[in-house]
């Protein structure tokens, strides 16, 4: 089955305590990207890899780190996270053609995270 | 700060009737547009893309673009209690690298 899958789908943390929500696709998607969903804001992009080895910045990517190094993987990594960076994150991937990056964007099943 | 706008809603319309949902982008090179419902507490699944001026209609959904006035919509026709979600609008920017989304239009169909 062609899926998205994000783990922990819960997770309760501190202030400061690095954490690292994973992200994993299996349809060889070139195109992956974490968003962060807050009531009353939508999604935000936080950050997105064209492929192995290539990342960049989305709209609210402070704070936050990514990293690429096989095309299936795309984790999403907090080093110290703060209170405001609780938030429902989701992660999505995307079969990337010459005219744009985006075409069906498959999201997973989401990651509530609460920092306390 | 590229901006995607839609009304938050509630838009409330009785079953069977045809419910509009608008979008306006501030992107004039914008090349890409999306429509996606998410169900509350669940993830964003793709409806609808349109990437030319006009309309394109799939089964119930008919999206409509209009590039000249920056606006993009979707209408649901014969709109079933089934379709009450939140309906995100999502456009690409001109180097097709970033995608937008507006904050949703909450959609309630009354049985």
């Amino acid at each position: 089955e062609a899926q998205v899958t994000q783990n922990p789908r819960y997770l309760i943390t501190v202030t400061g305590k690095k954490l690292t929500v994973t992200c994993s696709q299996n349809m060889n998607h070139e195109y992956m990207s974490w968003y962060r969903q807050d009531p009353g804001l939508g999604l935000r992009q936080i950050y997105y890899s064209m492929n192995v080895e290539v990342t960049d910045k989305g709209d609210v990517p402070e704070g936050y780190k990514v990293s690429r190094k096989e095309k299936r993987n795309f984790p999403l990594i907090l080093e110290s996270p703060s209170p405001n960076q609780t938030s429902l994150y989701f992660c999505a991937s995307s079969h990337a053609t010459s005219q744009s990056s985006y075409n069906e964007q498959f999201f997973g099943p989401g990651t509530r995270l609460t920092v306390l | 700060q590229k901006e995607v706008e839609q009304n938050s809603g509630p838009l409330s319309v009785p079953e069977g009737a045809i419910a509009s949902l608008n979008c306006t982008y501030s992107d004039r090179g914008s090349q890409s547009f999306f429509w996606y419902r998410q169900y509350s507490g669940k993830s964003p699944e793709l409806i609808m893309s349109i990437y030319s001026n006009g309309d394109k209609e799939d089964g119930r959904f008919t999206a409509q673009l209009n590039k000249a006035s920056q606006y993009v919509s979707l209408l649901i026709r014969d709109s079933q209690p089934s379709d009450s979600a939140t309906y995100l609008c999502a456009v690409v920017d001109n180097a097709g690298n970033m995608l937008t989304f507006g904050g949703g239009t909450r959609l309630m169909v009354k049985p």
